[in-house]
């Protein structure tokens, strides 16, 4: 089965950027979407398309891609991004969502 | 407002059956292909299934092939998940997700529904 792989926990003050990237070998064909999910909370899409922002999300998250990685980047972190974050993309097909296994982000 | 409402979840043996749903308001059902997403206590999201906007096409996950039936009935604005010979392991919190037109992406998830298994 088809795997995207996050490393398990990123540390931040407040104020600093936080990178959390995702690898997977069909990245380069497959758009990639980031979530974050707050404890007790239902997942939140922050980043959709490797790089576009819904609306309502701020623009210190963006998204990035190069090659088989996508960055979510996120500038200026505050106590509020605190939370755990996805990547999701498909398989090579198109057929068969998958997620990886997510982010803890904490804010020292 | 979008909303997705689910229910059904609850506490089943081990090989029992349990049928959730979910309630679509504030958009068209009929105009958005929807799935189940699955998060075990404590761990990560896993994708269960996925069914087209009119039904026609339909996808599971390795983990429930063949014991799980996703359905919707745009007519009733709602979105279905079958759940037979269940497992300890697929004990997790059960959200609807409206996969964005177009774009992809899961852009609205419903608050979730527990489904216990357990003897």
């Amino acid at each position: 089965s088809y795997e995207l792989t996050q490393q398990p926990s990123v540390s931040v003050s407040p104020g600093q950027t936080a990178r959390i990237t995702c690898s997977g070998h069909t990245l380069p064909k497959q758009y990639a979407y980031w979530y974050h999910q707050r404890p007790g909370q239902a997942p939140v899409l922050v980043i959709y398309k490797d790089s576009e922002r819904p609306s309502g999300i701020p623009e210190r998250f963006s998204g990035s891609s190069s090659g088989t990685t996508v960055t979510l980047t996120i500038s200026g972190v505050q106590a509020e991004d605190e939370a755990d974050y996805y990547c999701q993309s498909a398989d090579s097909s198109g057929t068969y969502r998958v997620f990886g296994g997510g982010t803890k982000l904490t804010v020292l | 407002e979008v909303q997705l409402v689910e229910s059904g979840g609850g506490l089943v043996q081990p090989g029992g059956s349990l049928r959730l749903s979910c309630a679509a308001s504030g958009f068209t059902l009929s105009g958005y292909e929807m799935n189940w997403v699955r998060q075990a206590p404590g761990k990560g999201l896993e994708w269960v299934s996925y069914i087209s906007s009119g039904g026609t096409t339909i996808h599971y996950a390795d983990s429930v092939k063949g014991r799980f039936t996703i359905s919707r009935d745009n007519a009733k604005n709602s979105l279905y998940l079958q759940m037979n010979s269940l497992r300890a392991e697929d004990t997790a919190i059960y959200y609807c997700a409206r996969e964005a037109t177009g774009d992809g992406g899961f852009d609205y998830w419903g608050q979730g529904t527990l489904v216990t298994v357990s003897s």
